[in-house]
């Protein structure tokens, strides 16, 4: 079954780091881009970044730069989001999506998405 | 990288056609086919409904289209149902090899 499956909700204290992890399963992981989105409540979607499951380049949201890191671990095909410093803007529903094969879009396979919730 | 501009709310009749438009720049929407739209119910993941302006996914109803003149993505739900009544998100590749989403439309069906 083709699917991607995200780690739990999370709640962290501002100023805190987090990591979301995203396991695929039936697909080749190293074949495709996996990207992530990040939805506040309420609010509409906003692209975090994105990672290469066979190369490992990443580019990131320029508002996010210096703060987000994107991984993965081709072993176990599954890549991660870590963002540091939360602050209450930070906190939204994490989504990961997988890269459509021969064009450029995010999202023909979503996961389900990680609820983050920052308190002070 | 500024979000894409869509309008707020668009609502419509069942079996009237609507259209929701998504304005960029000449260096994300204007550059590039590679213009998607995405339908989100409320508590669910989004769903792609049209990818590269105007190309539909298997199994996504035809009575969604896409289309694009310069820096201006368009929706367009033809006979609009029930069932249509949704968030829809409009997101473009850049120059910057970065992705960018629209504000969002929320879709009312009277």
């Amino acid at each position: 079954q083709v699917q991607l499956v995200q780690s739990g909700a999370e709640v962290k204290k501002s100023g805190a780091s987090v990591k979301v992890s995203c396991e695929s399963s039936g697909y080749t992981f190293s074949g495709y881009w996996v990207h992530w989105v990040r939805q506040a409540p309420g609010q509409g979607l906003e692209w975090v970044g994105c990672i290469n499951g066979d190369s490992g380049v990443r580019y990131y949201a320029q508002k996010f730069q210096g703060r987000v890191t994107i991984t993965r671990d081709t072993s176990i095909n599954t890549a991660y989001v870590e963002l540091s410093g939360l602050t209450s803007d930070d906190m939204a529903v994490y989504y990961c999506a997988r890269e459509a094969s021969g064009s450029r879009y995010p999202g023909d396979l979503w996961g389900q998405g990680t609820l983050v919730t920052v308190s002070s | 990288q500024s979000a894409l501009t869509q309008p707020a709310s668009v609502s419509g009749s069942p079996g009237q056609s609507i259209t929701i438009s998504c304005t960029g720049t000449s260096s994300d929407v204007g550059a590039y086919n590679y213009v998607s739209w995405y339908q989100q119910h409320p508590g669910k993941a989004p769903k792609v409904i049209i990818f590269d302006v105007s190309e539909r996914p298997s199994g996504v109803s035809n009575r969604f289209s896409g289309s694009k003149s310069g820096n201006t993505a368009s929706l367009t739900i033809s006979g609009l149902q029930a069932e249509d009544e949704s968030d829809y998100y409009c997101s473009s590749y850049t120059s910057s090899i970065t992705y960018v989403f629209g504000t969002g439309t929320k879709v009312t069906v009277l």
